[in-house]
């Protein structure tokens, strides 16, 4: 039972590059969504979706997009990447509102 | 709009003291859950615990205890006689039922560093 897997772990950019940042979970969870991490600030939700085909914004939105067309999946895309977006970035999935969270390991991204 | 406030940015404690991280929640919503979670040097986060707006029995686990009042808005955690691997940041966050579902709104985290 891998949980919520994460990929890539790492990774540098340059400003005006896009990427896509990888989230799988195997719990069959309807809840999943992403966050930031900055320091000093906590960890700061940027999308999140209630099941498959259904995703809503968070507090800090701008300049990512995503989509869920599964269950297990809900990549977060950065469109041109841009010094302000370096951050760890967590994606978490849950069974519902009352539920606790379940997070990856985490992807650290620099953007230069 | 839901918000969390964990006004404890740092806290430091030698080891065996007890020590108390403070949470304070804003919420339109009767009915939604608080949840604490650690986050360790290695980065990871780990849920710790979770309580619903209509329970407001306290907590204890071990050498952690929670403690929920409604009428302050808080949901407070303790550690009694702290230890070296109790340093991490601790994490309140809080969920609603109603509009807001799906959303979580956590605080700022408070980093503990349990000193031997």
């Amino acid at each position: 039972n891998a949980g919520v897997t994460q990929t890539p772990k790492f990774q540098v950019l340059k400003t005006g590059q896009s990427m896509t940042l990888q989230c799988a979970q195997d719990m069959n969870h309807e809840y999943m969504s992403w966050y930031r991490q900055d320091p000093g600030m906590g960890l700061r939700l940027i999308h999140y979706s209630v099941g498959a085909g259904i995703t809503d914004q968070g507090e800090v939105p701008n300049g990512y997009n995503v989509s869920r067309s599964t269950t297990e999946d809900f990549p977060l895309r950065l469109l041109s990447a841009a010094p302000s977006q370096t951050s760890v970035y967590f994606c978490a999935s849950s069974r519902g509102q009352d539920q606790p969270q379940h997070f990856g390991d985490g992807t650290r991204l620099s953007i230069l | 709009a839901q918000k969390v406030t964990q006004a404890q940015t740092e806290i430091s404690v030698v080891e065996k003291e007890d020590v108390t991280l403070d949470c304070v929640y804003e919420t339109r919503d009767t009915t939604y859950y608080l949840f604490w979670y650690k986050q360790p040097p290695s980065g990871e986060l780990v849920f710790l615990i979770r309580r619903n707006s209509f329970d407001e029995q306290n907590e204890i686990s071990g050498r952690y205890s929670w403690n929920f009042q409604k009428s302050t808005s808080s949901f407070n955690f303790t550690i009694t006689a702290s230890q070296v691997v109790d340093s991490a940041v601790y994490f309140c966050a809080l969920s609603e039922w109603g509009t807001n579902a799906g959303k979580s709104t956590f605080g700022d985290g408070t980093t503990l560093t349990v000193k031997p």
